[in-house]
């Protein structure tokens, strides 16, 4: 299976500009997709195909990456924006996602 | 818009089944595929597999093999999954989604979760 390494957490500040890793051990090519999880939510779709921004979210989220590494940026950090971010692949079955990253605030 | 409605939250015993559903609307069911999700407590997500309403294909993560059971049924436009023999390992909250496959599969639309808890 593909593993999807994401580090634990990260402490911003609002305004601040933030970016989330994401490395497979293997290549994916472009089929990784990031997704938002807030608390007691579903999760909900950011960026699919590694850069492409899902119809309704904010540009203030980006994608980028092939291969292996991977990156969520947000640019500025809002409050709405405290949540866990998860990576997920679809190069190869099964589908995997990474742990998660916390974003906390400072 | 596009729905998926789960069923509510289930406490059930161990080694009994437990059987969820996941009701579309806003779309054409018959198109998209549905996966299955698990998320443990406090954990990460974890890809059960997928059916595909037209032709009731599926694909499974080989870890739920035999754990899992999918179907559907078309004229509700309704996605089923069974679990079995079940363990305090299986509770978790499930959630259905809408997977897009035109080029590169994702999930774009997710249920809202059925939490399922395992105790005697």
């Amino acid at each position: 299976d593909t593993v999807l390494t994401q580090s634990p957490a990260l402490a911003v500040s609002l305004g601040q500009r933030v970016t989330i890793s994401c490395r497979a051990s293997k290549s994916v090519s472009t089929y990784m997709h990031w997704y938002q999880q807030k608390s007691g939510q579903q999760p909900k779709l950011l960026i699919y195909s590694a850069s492409n921004l899902e119809s309704g979210v904010p540009s203030r989220f980006s994608g980028s990456g092939s291969g292996t590494d991977f990156t969520l940026t947000i640019d500025p950090v809002e409050a709405d924006d405290i949540a866990n971010y998860y990576c997920q692949q679809s190069n190869e079955l099964p589908y995997t996602f990474g742990a998660g990253t916390k974003l906390e605030l400072k | 818009q596009v729905k998926l409605l789960q069923s509510g939250a289930a406490l059930v015993k161990p080694g009994a089944s437990v059987k969820m559903s996941c009701k579309a609307s806003g779309y054409t069911f018959t198109d998209y595929w549905v996966s299955w999700v698990k998320q443990s407590h406090g954990k990460s997500l974890e890809w059960i597999g997928e059916i595909y309403p037209n032709s009731g294909a599926t694909n499974f993560n080989e870890k739920f093999k035999g754990k899992a059971t999918l179907t559907v049924d078309k004229s509700t436009s309704t996605a089923y999954m069974e679990l079995s023999r079940l363990t305090s390992e299986d509770s978790a909250i499930y959630y259905c989604t809408r997977d897009v496959t035109t080029v590169v599969p994702y999930f774009d639309y997710w249920g809202q979760g059925v939490m399922v808890t395992v105790s005697s």
